[in-house]
């Protein structure tokens, strides 16, 4: 099956840096990719949807340049968390359609950031 | 926002037993699906019924979907303490986003 990769698996960083985390789609191509944060015992929000060679779409509340996303190729998306505070500490997991509709999403492993 | 919510929150049940977990949402939909998130990890799949679908099964599990009503049920049958996760329903909207339920987490007992 479709297989959706996220590196870091795990990140702690100090309040300040900026992190990037990594979402690639291993065997099929994708346009769009979706983010999401999860806070701990709680469900997932959609953050942004990420378009190959075009502007994210970012959901109501989430601020586009904290979180910014960058799908430079049909296999690879970035979010990259600026000037990250404790506050930001999550589980971000990353998705995306096969076959360019929503018809199932496969998602990545999820990335632990831990802002100290 | 969040599209949906689930209920319950939690359930806790013996091994062997079954298991039902609710999802209502709001808005019309194309497709409702349901995914299983073990502790601190990624989602994984596990079906997906379209809006003029009424039921579909797989495996141990069976899904409803009730568009009228705007909710849908997961039924897992025979359960196992493999089975402990929390389990999110999932609806679509315009511009293919998903938007996830409050969830439901599930401890079998052995």
């Amino acid at each position: 099956g479709a297989v959706v990769s996220q590196h870091p698996s795990r990140v702690i960083c100090k309040s300040g840096t900026s992190v990037k985390i990594e979402c690639r789609s291993l065997d099929f191509q994708a346009t769009t990719m979706f983010w999401y944060r999860q806070f701990p015992k709680q469900s997932l929000m959609l953050m942004a949807t990420s378009n190959e060679g075009s502007k994210a779409t970012y959901e109501q509340g989430v601020e586009k340049d904290k979180f910014l996303i960058n799908h430079a190729s049909l296999t690879l998306s970035t979010l990259t968390v600026t000037s990250a505070h404790p506050e930001d500490s999550s589980f971000y997991i990353c998705s995306a359609p096969v076959g360019g509709v929503t018809d199932t999403q496969y998602f990545g492993p999820g990335t632990r950031l831990t802002v100290l | 926002s969040q599209q949906g919510e689930e209920d319950p929150q939690a359930l806790s049940i013996q091994e062997g037993e079954n298991a039902t977990m609710n999802c209502s949402y709001k808005t019309s939909i194309n497709n409702l699906q349901w995914y299983r998130q073990n502790s601190g990890r990624g989602l994984v799949h596990l079906i997906l019924i379209r809006s003029n679908e009424r039921e579909k099964h797989s495996g141990r599990l069976r899904v409803t979907l009730d568009t009228s009503k705007k909710s849908s049920s997961l039924l897992i049958t025979a359960s196992r303490a493999a089975d402990t996760a929390s389990y999110f329903c999932a609806t679509d909207r315009a511009g293919n986003q998903f938007y996830f339920g409050t969830g439901t987490s599930l401890t079998v007992i052995p």
